[in-house]
Parts: structure tokens; sequence; C-alpha cells
């Protein structure tokens, strides 16, 4: 299956900073990715999808201005979590849909960002 | 989407079968049922999806009933690296991913 990464694999900041996650699509090309966010014992919630050249639709409860999502090629899409508070602290997923698209339009997941804002 | 039911949690013997229900009774006649799972601290790993007939991969099977009103997931041989959080989806080939509560399968020796 196709190969989606994400960067860093973890991270640690100070309340108050910003943290910027990355997403890449390796070996495809990703007309939309998709981001959500785990906490812990609990599923994956959507928090907002976005296309390549277009703002990124946000999920009803989520800060748009809190949560930048830049989506600039068809290979990278980026989560900055702006004035992050250790209520931010979860695990960030990222998921890339193909541009080949097809009958399925399969999503390939990336390994996950878990953020620790202290 | 569908709406899926799946139960919390399922313990199996490792090299023994698991068979993983999921109801969707109001799945619409143009969504499939995708099935993905979770090992702990990993992004989603895609195991399998059908439309109407029962599938087979490499990883597991999938048992749709005519209905299409559920489905059963069947790993042939558990691991204990088949532990994780199993999740039933279905959706149209347009939309999105989303995630239900899932059935955490614990393979025991």
């Amino acid at each position: 299956g196709a190969v989606v990464s994400q960067h860093p694999s973890w991270v640690i900041c100070k309340s108050g900073t910003s943290v910027k996650i990355e997403c890449r699509s390796l070996d495809f090309q990703a007309t939309t990715m998709f981001w959500y966010r785990q906490f812990p014992k609990q599923s994956l919630m959507l928090m907002a999808t976005s296309n390549e050249g277009s703002k990124a639709t946000y999920e009803q409860g989520v800060e748009k201005d809190k949560f930048l999502i830049n989506h600039a090629s068809l290979t990278l899409s980026t989560l900055t979590v702006t004035s992050a508070h250790p209520e931010d602290s979860s695990f960030y997923i990222c998921s890339a849909r193909s541009l080949a698209g097809g009958p399925y339009n399969e999503q390939f997941f990336g390994p996950g960002t878990r953020l620790t804002v202290l | 989407d569908a709406k899926t039911t799946q139960p919390p949690s399922m313990d199996c013997a490792e090299g023994r079968a698991a068979n993983l229900p999921c109801n969707h009774s109001t799945i619409s006649g143009n969504e499939y049922v995708y099935w993905y799972r979770q090992i702990h601290s990993q992004g989603p790993q895609y195991i399998i999806h059908g439309l109407k007939n029962n599938e087979t991969n490499e990883m597991a099977s999938l048992i749709i009933t005519e209905d299409r009103k559920s489905s059963t997931l069947i790993l042939p041989h558990a691991t204990l690296r088949d532990t994780a959080v199993y999740y039933c989806i279905v959706r149209n080939a347009g939309n999105m991913l989303t995630f239900g509560g899932g059935t955490r399968l614990m393979v025991k020796p």
C-alpha cells in the first residue's frame, strides 16, 4: 500500500508555543489530506479536511485559527498547533487520499504524532 | 454515512480464528464496508473492504451478509501481534473515513 509519513513522531513543548506537524505522501499524489486527533482510549476524531491549494474545511468545534492547516502541494500537508495548551496534548494522525482515485478512493494513514504540552 | 455497531472488546486464543462482528443495518446500496485496525500508538492500518461479495486477502476474510446489514472480519490464525482495536466503517467512495468505537481484540497466549 501507499506510504504516508509524519514528522515528528513525537514532540514535547511548553504551553503557549506553536508546533508544526508535517504529513507527506511518499509514493503517491494526494489531492485530499485529513487530520485526525485521538485522545487516550478514544477513537479517532476528524479535525479537518484539506484539498491541495484550497483552504481546509474544519469539523464543528475545531478552531481554525488554532489549528492551521496548509496543503501547499500534492505530497505535503502541515498542521500547526498555535499557542498550544496542555489540553491540546493528543495523538495527531494524518491521512491522505490518492489522486488516482478509482472506485474506492483509498485513504492511507500516517504513523501519528504524539504531542505533549507541558 | 451509515453508523456501525461493534462489541467494545473481544478475546481470542493465539492460533485460533478471530471473528469480529459488525452491524450496519442502515447501510445504503453504494456504501462499502471497510475494516481498519490500530495497534497501540500507531496509525490505522487498512485490512480489507467489500461491497456485496465476500472478500479475502493475505490478512483476513470479510463475510458480508446477503442483506448487507452486518459483516464479520475473520483473522484465520490470530497471533499476539493481531492485538489491536479493529474498526468497521461504512462509507461512500467519495467520503472520508469516520471512526466509531471499534472492537478491542486481545489475543492471548
